[in-house]
């Protein structure tokens, strides 16, 4: 079956620190590959997505390169700011009906 | 892309209580439409989904309903809240259709069970 495993948190970083959250999956097809944010009190917001493998996509500052061969998708960004501090879902789709979330990895940055 | 209307935005109720939660989309058509709930620290858990008008599929067994009376209506119901319902409701929509399939969520209910 499909599945998301994300890395654990929460992770805190200092400003400025490089950021990397992994995610690997499970999948029996050729999913669609999305990280989603979610800020404190919010719904989720579609921070960037890949549809084949080898893509990468980005948005913000944030990369994450579809990985066949790893099963991976990994989220980075070279420099964090206060402001990303959030929580972080990978998620997979392979037929647009049903997504596959992980369980979120939180993220503090502080000054 | 989609603009996805959620109310309340929280809500406090007794258990015992009955519960109905809206979800309304704009900007597509035809969505698939889904439920989740997120409890306090937790990742998301999928309630429900909805390919059509009438048409619920439930994913997990609860005390928790689904309809959809409108193409772009959702709505969560229950005729008795239970202390274990208190959480974070999402509705999320996807459009259908060839290279679509991306899911975007609306701002969420908060709901307190008291």
């Amino acid at each position: 079956g499909n599945s998301v495993t994300q890395m654990e948190g929460p992770v805190t970083l200092s400003e400025e620190a490089f950021l990397t959250i992994n995610c690997t999956y499970t999948a029996t097809g050729y999913p669609s590959l999305f990280w989603y944010v979610q800020y404190p009190g919010e719904g989720l917001q579609l921070l960037l997505k890949a549809t084949k493998a080898d893509d990468k996509g980005s948005n913000k500052g944030f990369e994450a390169t579809y990985r066949k061969e790893t099963t991976s998708f990994h989220l980075e960004k070279g420099s964090v700011q206060v402001s990303d501090s959030a929580v972080y879902f990978c998620a997979l789709s392979e037929t647009g009906n049903q997504f596959y979330f992980g369980t979120g990895t939180s993220l503090t940055v502080i000054p | 892309s989609q603009t996805i209307h959620q109310w309340p935005a929280t809500l406090v109720q007794p258990v015992g209580s009955p519960l109905s939660l809206e979800c309304t989309v704009e900007g597509t058509s035809n969505p698939n439409l889904y439920w989740y709930r997120q409890a306090a620290g937790r990742g998301l858990q999928l309630l429900f989904y909805s390919v059509g008008i009438g048409q619920i599929s439930s994913e997990v067994p609860q005390n928790l309903s689904a309809s959809r009376p409108q193409d772009r209506q959702f709505i969560l119901s229950s005729k008795k809240l239970l202390l274990s319902d208190s959480g974070f409701y999402l509705c999320a929509s996807t459009s259908t259709g060839l290279y679509t399939d991306t899911q975007y969520f609306g701002p969420g209910t908060r709901l307190t069970v008291l």
